[in-house]
Parts: C-alpha cells; structure tokens; sequence
C-alpha cells in the first residue's frame, strides 16, 4: 500500500534561512504526491502537488518540492523562511480513491 | 469558491449527549471525507462518500453516524461518545479523478466531558 514518512519530527530554522522538509514515499508506480500545512487548530492548507511529469513542482507562498524516483522522495523546500511559515507539515499520499495517508508531520519553528 | 465550511467551529458535549457536525462545500466535488485528528498526530480517514454514498468506512465506531443528505452537505452524528473522542474533525471535499487534491475545511474542535 502507499505510504509516506517523514523522518524530522521537529525542525527550528533562523527567520531567512533556508528550509528543506523530507517525505519519503513507499509505492511501486509513480504516485500522485502533496504536501499540506496546517496552522495551531486550522484545517490543512494545500501546499503544493506532483502528478507527473516535470519533477521540480512549485507552490504556493514560495516553496517547491522536487520528486527524486531514485531516492524515493519528496522534499519540501523553501529559499527563506518567514516568521509566518512556522506550522505543521504533512507530506501526502491517496490511498485508493483521493483519501489521503498522511506522514506523521514535521513541526517547523522560526526563530527569530 | 474554494471553501469548505465547517460548523460548529467548537463543540463540547457530554457522554450522553447527541450532537451534529456539519460540513459545505460548492466547488461541485462529488467526493467528500471526514477525518479525525489528535493532537500532535496525523490526520486519519474516519469515512469517505462518493457520490453521496459511502464508499469507505474505516472500522469507525457506531457512535459516529455520517449521512450526506446531497452533493453539497456531509454530516457526522454524534451519539454517546467516550472522552478518548475528544479531537479536531476534518471535513475534506475532491473531485473523484484519481490525484486529485482535497480541500479541507477549518475544523470542529470536539471536547467529550
């Protein structure tokens, strides 16, 4: 079955830094793959998504993510982190129809 | 509009009590979710509709009673909950192409006592 992990539980960056968050994916096929944010109490927020075709896939509020077959991943990153970025991250996968297996999320913390 | 409307955005409820969430959209998405999520965790699929029927129930506990009464509303019932019920619950609408994303509403945050 599709499945994603996301190693890094917790990740503090400088406000202006550069920030990579890690997905790896387990599925045999090029799979459809997402990246979602979510604030303290909000619902999720769709970051961005990969379907096929150009690996390097840009979203919103200025992170990208790049699919690397050969490493199984699906790392999220963003050039500099604002104060605002601070939130969960979930890296993605649909199961069956379009309900989603969520990794166990990456908490991103922006000092200042 | 890309909206997915919850209510209520709080909720606190006793163990013999009986209460509704209740979830909108109108992007015409024909394929609507309801998750569960703890705190520090992940979100996880409690039910999915398709096409105002469901299609997927992931071994979810009688007490919760979804019904989608058209292609805009989802419900969940509520009835006799545990305090370990305690949790956000997510509404989430998609097209039913394969890939597509989900869009997810604000939440309702659910306090058992």
């Amino acid at each position: 079955a599709q499945s994603v992990t996301q190693p890094d539980i917790h990740i503090t960056v400088s406000e202006g830094a550069s920030l990579e968050l890690r997905c790896n994916y387990s599925y045999g096929a090029t799979p459809y793959l997402f990246w979602y944010v979510q604030s303290p109490g909000q619902g999720l927020q769709l970051l961005l998504k990969y379907f096929s075709g150009d690996t390097l896939v840009q979203g919103i509020k200025g992170f990208e993510a790049e699919f690397k077959r050969s490493q199984s991943s699906f790392n999220l990153r963003k050039p500099s982190v604002h104060w605002s970025d601070a939130a969960e991250y979930f890296c993605a996968v649909p199961t069956g129809a379009n309900n989603l297996f969520f990794g166990t999320g990456t908490r991103l913390t922006v000092i200042p | 509009d890309t909206e997915v409307t919850q209510t209520p955005k709080h909720l606190v409820m006793g163990m013999t009590n009986k209460k509704s969430l209740k979830c909108e959209q109108h992007m015409g998405h024909r394929a609507m979710y309801w998750y569960k999520q703890k705190a520090k965790k992940p979100p996880e699929l409690m039910f999915v509709y398709s096409y105002e029927k469901l299609s997927i129930n992931e071994s979810v506990p009688s007490r919760f009673s979804p019904e989608c009464p058209n292609s805009s509303l989802l419900n969940l019932h509520l009835h006799a909950l545990q305090p370990e019920d305690s949790a956000l619950y997510l509404c989430a609408s998609s097209q039913t192409r394969p890939g597509t994303e989900a869009f997810f509403g604000q939440g309702t945050r659910l306090t058992v006592v």
